[in-house]
C-alpha cells in the first residue's frame, strides 16, 4: 500500500517570502502521478500542481514549483513571492498509474501542512 | 457554469439514522469519488466509479453505500452502521483517461454532525 508523510504540521512564511512544503511517500510502483492540492479557510480543494513520475522536469504553475526526486521519494512545494491568500492547508496526494497510462483513480493523501502567510 | 456541486452544505443527523449526501457534476466527467475528512487528517477515499452502474469501495466503505444511476450524479448514503459519521465529505470527478485527464476535482463538501 502506498503512503504519504506531510512532516511539517504548520508553517509560516512572510508576505513576499519563499517558504518550501515537505512531502515524502512510499510505494513500489514505478509510474505514477503526484499532486499538490490547497485547502483554503473555506474548504474548497483546489489544484495546485501536478507531477509524472516519468518526467524528470519539475512541475511549474506561475509561483508554485516542485522538487520531484524519484530516487529519494521525495516531492516538495516551493511557494514564491508568497501571498496572503496562499493561507491554507496543503496536502501532498499519490496516485498510481497502470502500465498503459491510465491511472487507478484513487487518491492517497498525506494529513496536511497548515501554511499561514503574515503581512 | 460547469462544476461539482454537494448538497446540503450542513446535514445533521440523530443516531440511528440513514442519510443521503448528494453530488452533482456537469463536467461530463466518467468518474466520480466520495472522500472523508476528519480534523488533522488527510482524505480518505470511501468509494468510487469509474462508469455508471458501476463502483468500487474505497479504503474506508464500511457503513456507507452509493449509486451511479446517471454520469452526473454520484449520492452517498452513510447508514446507521457508521460508527463516527460526524465529518466533512467531499466529492470529486475526473475523467477516465490519461496525460491530465484523470486530474480530480472537488466540489465545495458537506459537514456531517451525529447528534
Amino acid at each position: 500500500a502506498q503512503t504519504v508523510t506531510q512532516s511539517q504540521p504548520e508553517m509560516s512564511v512572510q508576505e513576499a517570502e519563499t517558504v518550501t512544503l515537505s512531502c515524502t511517500y512510499d510505494t513500489s510502483e514505478n509510474n505514477y502521478y503526484l499532486f499538490w492540492y490547497k485547502q483554503p479557510p473555506s474548504r474548497q480543494m483546489i489544484l495546485v500542481i501536478r507531477q509524472e513520475a516519468y518526467k524528470q522536469q519539475n512541475a511549474t504553475e506561475n509561483r508554485f514549483s516542485v522538487n520531484f526526486q524519484k530516487a529519494a521519494k521525495s516531492f516538495s512545494l516551493k511557494i514564491s513571492d508568497s501571498q496572503l491568500g496562499d493561507t491554507a492547508m496543503y496536502f501532498c496526494a499519490f496516485m498510481m498509474v497502470r502500465a498503459g497510462g491510465t491511472s487507478y483513480g484513487k487518491l492517497t493523501f498525506g494529513q496536511g501542512t497548515i501554511l499561514t502567510v503574515h503581512p | 457554469d460547469g462544476g461539482i456541486t454537494q448538497s446540503p452544505k450542513y446535514l445533521f443527523r440523530k443516531e440511528g439514522q440513514n442519510v443521503t449526501l448528494s453530488c452533482e457534476q456537469n463536467l461530463n466527467h466518467d468518474a466520480m469519488y466520495w472522500y472523508r475528512q476528519d480534523p488533522g487528517q488527510g482524505l480518505r477515499l470511501i468509494y468510487y466509479s469509474q462508469i455508471v452502474n458501476d463502483f468500487q469501495k474505497g479504503d474506508i466503505a464500511e457503513g456507507y453505500s452509493v449509486s451511479r444511476e446517471k454520469k452526473e450524479s454520484f449520492p452517498l448514503t452513510v447508514t446507521s452502521a457508521q460508527k463516527n459519521p460526524t465529518a466533512f465529505y467531499l466529492c470529486a470527478s475526473s475523467m477516465a483517461g490519461t496525460g491530465g485527464t484523470d486530474t480530480q476535482y472537488f466540489g465545495p463538501g458537506t459537514r456531517l454532525t451525529v447528534l
